[in-house]
């Protein structure tokens, strides 16, 4: 069972049309959630890490948030720019070292 | 944010010989850093993990004696890929962990693309 769940796998959305992506997790302990973007051919973006539930963070058109079990990243009046694969990862209390990532959301936002 | 750099950002090599990856974290100390692959269209896979001064922790099935890991001091760590063969084509991603006030933000480099031909 994968420890870091992303949904949906692929994401189409219309230039102005807000959505959100999910990032969910089944092992406690989280230590952190960590959003990154990553563009074709290109390594991952730092978005945003978040540490205790209720947490929020903002950038631009985007604001990450963080529940018990889930985060959610928010995109408000995407741009086709946005388009891209946001990536989810966390770190556990137990092998706090290393990220485990979901497998990743496409994102593309047509004009 | 802080900068993460890979140098070469793309090789081409032929099978058998070695090829040298660096990462250098520009702006910051980093004690950890972290190598990944990445295969087309799926998610990064942790190599292994290196702190500075330190031997490198690597993930089950990644071979050490193929995969060298060096943490020569706190902004560079340099992957050598050994007798390289045409399944080691990949992309190669390197992170490295800056820790502010007891919390950590990890960036990552722009990757290297390998080709072996």
């Amino acid at each position: 069972e994968d420890q870091v769940t992303q949904s949906p796998e692929a994401l189409r959305l219309q230039e102005g049309e807000s959505s959100s992506l999910n990032c969910s997790y089944t092992v406690s302990g989280l230590r952190g959630l960590f959003w990154y973007r990553q563009d074709p051919g290109k390594g991952p973006e730092f978005l945003f890490t978040l540490y205790s539930a209720g947490e929020e963070k903002e950038k631009e058109r985007l604001k990450a948030t963080l529940t018990k079990k889930e985060s959610f990243l928010h995109i408000t009046a995407p741009k086709p720019e946005d388009s891209a694969t946001y990536l989810c990862a966390a770190t556990f209390i137990e092998g706090y070292s290393t990220l485990t990532f979901g497998k990743g959301t496409m994102l593309l936002v047509s004009p | 944010g802080a900068v993460v750099s890979q140098h070469p950002s793309w090789v081409i090599c032929k099978s058998g010989t070695s090829v040298k990856i660096e990462c250098r974290s520009l702006d910051f100390q980093a004690t950890t850093m972290f190598w990944y692959r990445q295969f087309p269209k799926q998610s990064l896979m942790l190599m292994a993990t290196s702190n500075e001064g330190s031997k490198a922790t690597y993930e089950q099935g990644v071979e050490k004696d193929k995969f060298l890991i060096n943490h020569a001091s706190l902004t560079l760590s340099t992957l050598t890929v050994t007798s390289a063969h045409p399944e080691d084509s990949s992309f190669y991603i390197c992170s490295a962990r800056e820790v502010i006030l007891g919390a950590y933000e990890q960036y990552f480099g722009p990757g290297t693309r390998l080709t072996v031909t």
